[in-house]
């Protein structure tokens, strides 16, 4: 079974860049069935998908982030990675990395618990 | 963007009460639905996928529909460990959405 666990800064300023890095255990991310993906949650609220990745490098991810979304692979060290620039408090939220199972109808099968990002001066 | 209207956003029940709870979509979206569970302070929990399809492991009392573009999640006879938020998800076309979610409560 697949586990995933997110680490990384949980404050970051204004205008800065969000680094996370999602550890991938169970399982290769060289899996031909999933991507992987991040999604968010800001607290209180609901859930935002951020993007997927496959092994092969093709990408997908939410417009209404503006292209400030980069998602990386590390096969030498079966981790994959979230990058989101020039962050604002509106990027506040607990960041979720997840397995994107790519069937014929795609579904989120596995998440990390997830790590709480605050973005504040 | 496809937008997900769940209702109720709320509803109190009682354990053993047969639940109901409904995910309308903004357009035609086929089968492409997935329910989820999150409890507070823990990762969302997929449930059911394909609008009907549960997840291997997931007890039975939980089922999906699909009528056009309203999906309904059916809990029969819900237990205490059923009380959680529960979300509607699309995977038909970018982005990914999810509906608002809806809490269930103990009555």
């Amino acid at each position: 079974q697949l586990q995933l666990q997110e680490s990384g800064p949980g404050l970051v300023k204004p205008s800065e860049t969000l680094s996370l890095t999602c550890s991938v255990s169970g399982g290769s991310i060289t899996s031909r069935s999933h991507y992987w993906g991040w999604i968010r949650q800001p607290p209180g609220k609901g859930l935002e998908w951020i993007g997927s990745m496959y092994y092969s490098g093709s990408t997908y991810d939410n417009p209404s982030l503006k292209s400030r979304v980069t998602i990386s692979l590390d096969t030498s060290k079966n981790q994959f990675s979230l990058r989101l620039s020039s962050v604002t408090a509106a990027d506040t939220a607990v960041y979720h990395c997840v397995t994107d199972f790519w069937s014929g109808n795609p579904y989120f099968d596995y998440w990390g618990q997830g790590i709480l990002v605050t973005v504040s001066s | 963007d496809i937008q997900l209207t769940q209702s109720p956003s709320s509803l109190s029940a009682s354990v053993g009460d047969r639940v109901s709870i409904t995910c309308r979509a903004s357009q035609y979206i086929s089968t492409y639905l997935s329910w989820y569970q999150q409890k507070p302070g823990k990762a969302p929990n997929l449930l059911i996928y394909g609008a009907s399809s549960l997840r291997s492991g997931v007890p039975s009392r939980f089922s999906g529909d699909r009528s056009g573009t309203d999906f309904t999640l059916t809990i029969s006879g819900l237990q205490p460990e059923d009380f959680a938020t529960y979300y509607c998800q699309q995977s038909f076309a970018n982005p990914r959405t999810f509906g608002q979610g809806t809490k269930v409560e103990i009555k």
